[in-house]
Protein backbone atom coordinates (compact mmCIF):
# COMPACT_ATOMS: atom_id res chain seq x y z
CA UNK A 1 0.00 0.00 0.00
CA UNK A 2 1.39 3.49 -0.32
CA UNK A 3 2.39 5.30 2.67
CA UNK A 4 0.73 9.03 2.55
CA UNK A 5 3.09 11.12 5.56
CA UNK A 6 1.80 14.82 6.36
CA UNK A 7 3.39 17.36 8.38
CA UNK A 8 3.07 19.33 10.34
CA UNK A 9 1.11 16.90 12.93
CA UNK A 10 0.13 20.03 14.62
CA UNK A 11 0.54 23.54 12.90
CA UNK A 12 -0.85 26.35 15.23
CA UNK A 13 -1.05 30.20 13.16
CA UNK A 14 -2.18 33.27 13.92
CA UNK A 15 -5.45 34.53 12.21
CA UNK A 16 -4.82 36.13 8.67
CA UNK A 17 -1.70 34.00 8.36
CA UNK A 18 -0.92 31.88 5.11
CA UNK A 19 -0.54 28.17 6.44
CA UNK A 20 0.58 25.24 4.36
CA UNK A 21 0.27 21.68 5.14
CA UNK A 22 2.51 19.29 3.37
CA UNK A 23 1.69 15.85 1.90
CA UNK A 24 4.09 12.99 1.12
CA UNK A 25 3.78 9.69 -0.68
CA UNK A 26 5.68 6.69 -0.62
CA UNK A 27 5.69 6.65 -4.54
CA UNK A 28 4.39 8.75 -7.20
CA UNK A 29 0.25 8.93 -6.95
CA UNK A 30 0.17 11.24 -10.67
CA UNK A 31 -1.90 14.01 -9.05
CA UNK A 32 -4.61 11.55 -7.38
CA UNK A 33 -4.69 13.68 -3.81
CA UNK A 34 -7.62 14.50 -2.44
CA UNK A 35 -7.81 16.92 0.36
CA UNK A 36 -10.41 16.73 3.47
CA UNK A 37 -11.02 18.36 6.56
CA UNK A 38 -12.43 17.45 9.72
CA UNK A 39 -14.09 19.82 12.62
CA UNK A 40 -14.51 17.81 15.93
CA UNK A 41 -17.53 15.40 15.95
CA UNK A 42 -18.06 15.54 12.30
CA UNK A 43 -17.32 13.45 8.71
CA UNK A 44 -14.59 14.64 6.90
CA UNK A 45 -15.29 17.11 4.24
CA UNK A 46 -13.72 17.66 0.44
CA UNK A 47 -12.00 20.75 0.00
CA UNK A 48 -9.84 19.97 -3.16
CA UNK A 49 -9.70 17.09 -5.64
CA UNK A 50 -7.36 15.82 -7.62
CA UNK A 51 -4.40 17.82 -6.81
CA UNK A 52 -6.10 21.50 -7.51
CA UNK A 53 -9.62 21.38 -7.96
CA UNK A 54 -11.62 23.57 -5.35
CA UNK A 55 -14.87 21.39 -4.66
CA UNK A 56 -18.24 23.57 -5.00
CA UNK A 57 -18.66 25.85 -1.99
CA UNK A 58 -15.06 26.13 -0.45
CA UNK A 59 -13.90 28.85 -0.28
CA UNK A 60 -10.89 30.53 -2.37
CA UNK A 61 -8.63 30.90 0.34
CA UNK A 62 -7.67 26.73 0.37
CA UNK A 63 -5.93 25.83 -2.33
CA UNK A 64 -3.79 22.57 -3.87
CA UNK A 65 -0.71 21.97 -5.85
CA UNK A 66 2.16 19.23 -6.15
CA UNK A 67 3.26 16.55 -8.23
CA UNK A 68 4.26 12.98 -8.10
CA UNK A 69 5.25 12.19 -4.77
CA UNK A 70 5.17 15.65 -3.32
CA UNK A 71 1.68 17.79 -2.33
CA UNK A 72 0.54 20.88 -0.34
CA UNK A 73 -3.01 22.60 1.18
CA UNK A 74 -2.42 26.13 1.26
CA UNK A 75 -4.75 28.58 3.56
CA UNK A 76 -4.20 31.80 2.25
CA UNK A 77 -5.86 33.56 5.02
CA UNK A 78 -6.25 32.07 8.12
CA UNK A 79 -9.96 31.81 9.70
CA UNK A 80 -10.64 31.00 12.80
CA UNK A 81 -13.45 28.45 11.38
CA UNK A 82 -10.61 26.73 9.55
CA UNK A 83 -9.37 25.29 13.04
CA UNK A 84 -9.65 21.59 11.85
CA UNK A 85 -7.66 17.97 10.91
CA UNK A 86 -6.70 18.12 7.54
CA UNK A 87 -6.57 15.13 5.61
CA UNK A 88 -4.71 13.90 2.19
CA UNK A 89 -6.02 10.81 0.79
CA UNK A 90 -4.47 9.02 -2.48
CA UNK A 91 -6.81 7.58 -4.90
CA UNK A 92 -4.41 6.79 -7.73
CA UNK A 93 -3.76 2.65 -6.50
CA UNK A 94 -5.66 0.06 -4.78
CA UNK A 95 -6.05 0.56 -1.78
CA UNK A 96 -6.72 4.26 -1.12
CA UNK A 97 -4.72 5.43 1.74
CA UNK A 98 -4.92 8.64 3.61
CA UNK A 99 -2.05 10.56 5.49
CA UNK A 100 -2.32 10.59 9.33
CA UNK A 101 -3.27 13.92 9.20
CA UNK A 102 -2.60 17.84 10.85
CA UNK A 103 -4.11 19.06 13.42
CA UNK A 104 -4.63 23.01 12.74
CA UNK A 105 -4.68 25.48 15.62
CA UNK A 106 -5.14 29.26 15.99
CA UNK A 107 -2.16 31.08 18.45
CA UNK B 1 -28.56 17.75 -1.94
CA UNK B 2 -26.62 14.79 -1.69
CA UNK B 3 -27.31 13.18 1.60
CA UNK B 4 -25.70 9.83 3.09
CA UNK B 5 -27.78 8.84 6.23
CA UNK B 6 -26.12 6.13 8.26
CA UNK B 7 -27.61 4.31 11.09
CA UNK B 8 -26.94 4.91 14.77
CA UNK B 9 -24.61 3.41 16.87
CA UNK B 10 -23.83 -0.17 18.00
CA UNK B 11 -22.38 -1.53 21.05
CA UNK B 12 -21.41 -5.13 19.77
CA UNK B 13 -20.00 -8.31 22.14
CA UNK B 14 -17.05 -9.65 21.09
CA UNK B 15 -17.65 -12.82 18.44
CA UNK B 16 -20.89 -11.25 17.25
CA UNK B 17 -21.76 -8.99 14.20
CA UNK B 18 -23.28 -5.66 13.68
CA UNK B 19 -24.77 -4.08 10.36
CA UNK B 20 -24.89 -0.61 9.42
CA UNK B 21 -26.87 0.95 7.02
CA UNK B 22 -26.41 3.92 4.66
CA UNK B 23 -29.26 5.56 2.99
CA UNK B 24 -28.69 8.13 0.18
CA UNK B 25 -30.89 10.95 -1.23
CA UNK B 26 -30.53 13.88 -3.46
CA UNK B 27 -28.91 12.18 -6.47
CA UNK B 28 -29.51 8.98 -8.89
CA UNK B 29 -28.16 6.19 -6.54
CA UNK B 30 -27.05 3.57 -9.28
CA UNK B 31 -24.36 6.04 -10.89
CA UNK B 32 -21.91 5.78 -7.97
CA UNK B 33 -20.72 3.27 -6.25
CA UNK B 34 -20.28 3.42 -2.25
CA UNK B 35 -17.20 3.39 -0.42
CA UNK B 36 -16.61 2.42 3.51
CA UNK B 37 -14.40 4.16 5.64
CA UNK B 38 -12.94 3.28 9.31
CA UNK B 39 -11.94 6.10 11.74
CA UNK B 40 -10.06 5.46 14.91
CA UNK B 41 -7.91 7.19 16.62
CA UNK B 42 -4.75 5.03 16.54
CA UNK B 43 -4.87 3.62 12.95
CA UNK B 44 -6.48 7.41 11.93
CA UNK B 45 -8.72 6.54 8.41
CA UNK B 46 -8.55 3.01 6.58
CA UNK B 47 -10.26 2.51 3.28
CA UNK B 48 -12.52 -0.32 4.13
CA UNK B 49 -13.22 -1.22 0.13
CA UNK B 50 -16.70 -0.31 -1.68
CA UNK B 51 -19.66 -1.62 -3.51
CA UNK B 52 -20.78 -0.81 -6.92
CA UNK B 53 -24.41 -0.13 -6.54
CA UNK B 54 -25.84 -0.63 -9.74
CA UNK B 55 -24.27 -4.35 -9.81
CA UNK B 56 -23.35 -5.15 -6.77
CA UNK B 57 -19.84 -5.88 -7.04
CA UNK B 58 -17.48 -5.32 -3.95
CA UNK B 59 -14.04 -4.47 -4.18
CA UNK B 60 -12.42 -4.81 -0.71
CA UNK B 61 -8.55 -3.68 0.97
CA UNK B 62 -7.05 -6.99 1.11
CA UNK B 63 -6.73 -5.93 5.36
CA UNK B 64 -10.94 -6.28 6.09
CA UNK B 65 -11.50 -8.98 3.72
CA UNK B 66 -13.36 -11.52 6.03
CA UNK B 67 -14.46 -8.68 8.39
CA UNK B 68 -16.75 -6.66 6.06
CA UNK B 69 -19.33 -7.19 3.62
CA UNK B 70 -20.68 -5.02 1.69
CA UNK B 71 -24.02 -5.32 0.85
CA UNK B 72 -27.08 -3.06 -1.47
CA UNK B 73 -30.38 -2.94 -2.02
CA UNK B 74 -31.53 -0.55 -4.81
CA UNK B 75 -34.83 -0.34 -4.17
CA UNK B 76 -34.56 1.41 -1.23
CA UNK B 77 -31.07 3.37 -2.22
CA UNK B 78 -29.41 1.85 1.32
CA UNK B 79 -26.01 0.57 1.21
CA UNK B 80 -25.32 -1.62 4.03
CA UNK B 81 -21.97 -3.05 5.95
CA UNK B 82 -22.04 -6.00 7.70
CA UNK B 83 -18.63 -6.56 10.43
CA UNK B 84 -18.19 -10.08 11.81
CA UNK B 85 -16.58 -11.89 14.49
CA UNK B 86 -15.80 -8.64 16.26
CA UNK B 87 -12.93 -7.89 18.31
CA UNK B 88 -12.04 -4.77 20.29
CA UNK B 89 -9.65 -3.96 17.76
CA UNK B 90 -12.91 -3.46 15.31
CA UNK B 91 -14.00 -0.18 17.59
CA UNK B 92 -14.33 2.41 15.10
CA UNK B 93 -16.72 5.25 13.47
CA UNK B 94 -17.41 3.94 9.97
CA UNK B 95 -17.99 6.47 7.59
CA UNK B 96 -19.75 5.86 4.07
CA UNK B 97 -18.84 8.17 1.44
CA UNK B 98 -20.32 8.29 -2.09
CA UNK B 99 -17.79 6.85 -4.52
CA UNK B 100 -16.34 10.57 -5.75
CA UNK B 101 -15.20 10.92 -2.03
CA UNK B 102 -16.99 14.19 -1.96
CA UNK B 103 -20.22 13.10 0.39
CA UNK B 104 -19.98 11.51 3.09
CA UNK B 105 -22.28 10.09 5.75
CA UNK B 106 -22.31 11.66 9.62
CA UNK B 107 -20.74 7.92 10.78
CA UNK B 108 -21.66 5.40 12.94
CA UNK B 109 -19.55 4.48 16.21
CA UNK B 110 -19.33 1.09 17.05
CA UNK B 111 -17.84 -0.30 20.34
CA UNK B 112 -17.13 -3.62 20.56
CA UNK B 113 -17.42 -4.49 24.25
CA UNK B 114 -18.12 -7.58 26.74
Amino acid sequence: DIQMTQSPSVLSASVGDRVTLNCKASQNINKYLNWYQQKLGEAPKLLIYNTNNLQTGIPSRFSGSGSGTDYTLTISSLQPEDVATYFCFQHNSWPGTFGSGTKLEIK
Amino acid sequence: QVQLQQSGAELAKPGSSVKISCKASGYTFTSYYISWIKQTTGQGLEYIGYINTGSGGTNYNEKFKGKATLTVDKSSSTAFMQLSSLTPDDSAVYYCARSAMDAWGQGASVTVSS
